[in-house]
């Protein structure tokens, strides 16, 4: 079975400052991994995804994230935070062993300093 | 993008009675969908997958008959939680797979039940 560990359930940082949430997931086939952000009282919308091929995927809002199978890692950064960044922040993976029903991560709220 | 929408997006209702979520896929047909529970600065836990045209596998310790899960049709799956209690207040989401090889969903607004 797959499953996906997300350290640090609260990550601050200041509005211009690097962010990085990490991710680390488990499984012993090859994995799709997820990053999902959620506003306040909404659904999830997807930031962006590693299926195949190239390990460093780029997403919305310039978040990107490179899948690094030795380190079992799909770190989440973006360069310069925005206070519009401020958010819940959930990584997921999926296999084919697991019918390719997602696995979610316990989230990372980030909080965004002026 | 795919789009979900789910409605209400907030109910109230009185103990004992029955709620009613409807999760609709707008622009494509979507034969499995996932309805999920979040509970505050939690995660997503999922009840149940919902298949159109037959019933509703459910994630253990999840009570069928108190969410009742109905997917008639390829764009329509409702959640009713019936005889509601306080307890069952929470945030439901529902999403629907986009693509059945990789398990991306696309998720509706979520429907905020707080039971009096």
């Amino acid at each position: 079975a797959q499953s996906v560990t997300q350290l640090g359930s609260h990550v601050s940082v200041s509005e211009g400052a690097l962010v990085l949430l990490r991710c680390n997931y488990s499984s012993s086939v090859p994995p799709y991994l997820f990053w999902y952000v959620q506003y306040p009282n909404q659904g999830l919308q997807l930031l962006l995804k590693y299926t195949t091929g190239a390990t460093l995927v780029k997403g919305i809002n310039g978040f990107e994230a490179e899948f690094k199978k030795s380190e079992t890692s799909f770190h989440l950064t973006k360069p310069s935070a925005h206070m519009s960044d401020a958010a819940e922040y959930f990584c997921a993976v999926s296999v084919s062993g697991g019918s390719y029903i997602p696995t979610f991560g316990r989230g990372t709220s980030l909080i965004v300093h002026p | 993008g795919a789009v979900v929408s789910q409605h209400p997006s907030w109910v109230i209702c009185k103990s004992g009675t029955s709620v009613k979520i409807e999760c609709r896929s707008l622009d494509f047909q979507a034969t499995t969908m996932f309805w999920y529970r979040q509970f505050p600065k939690q995660s997503l836990m999922l009840m149940a997958t919902s298949n159109e045209g037959s019933k509703a596998t459910y994630e253990q310790g999840v009570e069928k008959d108190k969410f009742l899960i109905n997917h008639a049709s390829l764009t329509l799956s409702t959640l009713t939680v019936t005889s509601a209690h306080p307890e069952d207040s929470s945030f439901y989401i529902c999403s629907a797979r986009v693509s059945l090889n990789t398990g991306e969903l696309f998720f509706g607004e979520g429907s905020r039940l707080t039971v009096l």
